[in-house]
């Protein structure tokens, strides 16, 4: 069945600390891939996205993710966090071929940026 | 820029009440959805729309019903509200490469 799974339900990292939030997902062939942010009281703002091409994509606010098409994994990263950045995170996949252009979302992983 | 509007930020409503919520988009997407969120779930998908008048279920969408009359509005009913309703519902609408989403509905059934 396909799936998404984001590991980490909780990440507690310093301002100015490099964060790195995981992705998985189960599926027979490359899907697209999408990170987004939830702040408090928000809807979802989208970080950024892959469907094909480089493996490193860039995004807004300073975010980049690494799609690994052998670990079937899409990572987000951030080299230095800032307070504002404390949010909620979700990675999100979409199976393409069921041309119903449903999005499949992980868990997500909730983000505290300590002083 | 996009703009998915829901119509209410937070909702408080009886156990056996009818309830509405709309959703309204203003970019001629055809593809609309309902999602559910909770801690600790993600995003569900409930309903989805491709086109006026067509809808599909989507994983969860027990005591829930939609309706599209009209491409840039999609509601969500809830025939009769229970407590286990009690969440937060957030619409989107999609093109290929991106889903734009509104701010959310909080919807607590007591």
């Amino acid at each position: 069945a396909q799936s998404v799974t984001q590991p980490d339900i909780h990440i507690t990292v310093s301002e100015g600390a490099s964060l790195e939030l995981r992705c998985n997902y189960s599926y027979g062939a490359t899907p697209y891939l999408f990170w987004y942010v939830q702040s408090p009281g928000q809807g979802l703002q989208l970080l950024l996205k892959y469907f094909s091409g480089d493996t490193l994509v860039q995004g807004i606010k300073g975010f980049e993710a690494e799609f690994k098409r052998s670990q079937s994994s899409f990572k987000l990263r951030k080299p230095s966090v800032h307070w504002s950045d404390a949010a909620e995170y979700f990675c999100a996949v979409d199976f393409p071929g069921s041309n119903d252009y449903k999005l499949s979302f992980g868990a997500g992983t909730t983000v505290t940026v300590r002083a | 820029d996009v703009k998915v509007t829901q119509s209410s930020r937070y909702l408080v409503k009886r156990t056996g009440e009818k309830v509405f919520l709309e959703c309204v988009q203003d970019m001629d997407h055809e593809n609309m959805f309902w999602y559910r969120q909770d801690p600790g779930l993600g995003l569900r998908l409930i309903y989805f729309s491709y086109d006026v008048k067509m809808k599909e279920k989507g994983d969860i969408p027990e005591g829930y019903s939609v309706s599209r009359e009209k491409k840039e509005r999609f509601s969500l009913i809830l025939e009769s509200a229970s407590t286990n309703q009690t969440s937060m519902y957030l619409c989107a609408s999609r093109t290929l490469t991106e889903a734009f989403f509104g701010q959310g509905t909080r919807l607590t059934v007591v």
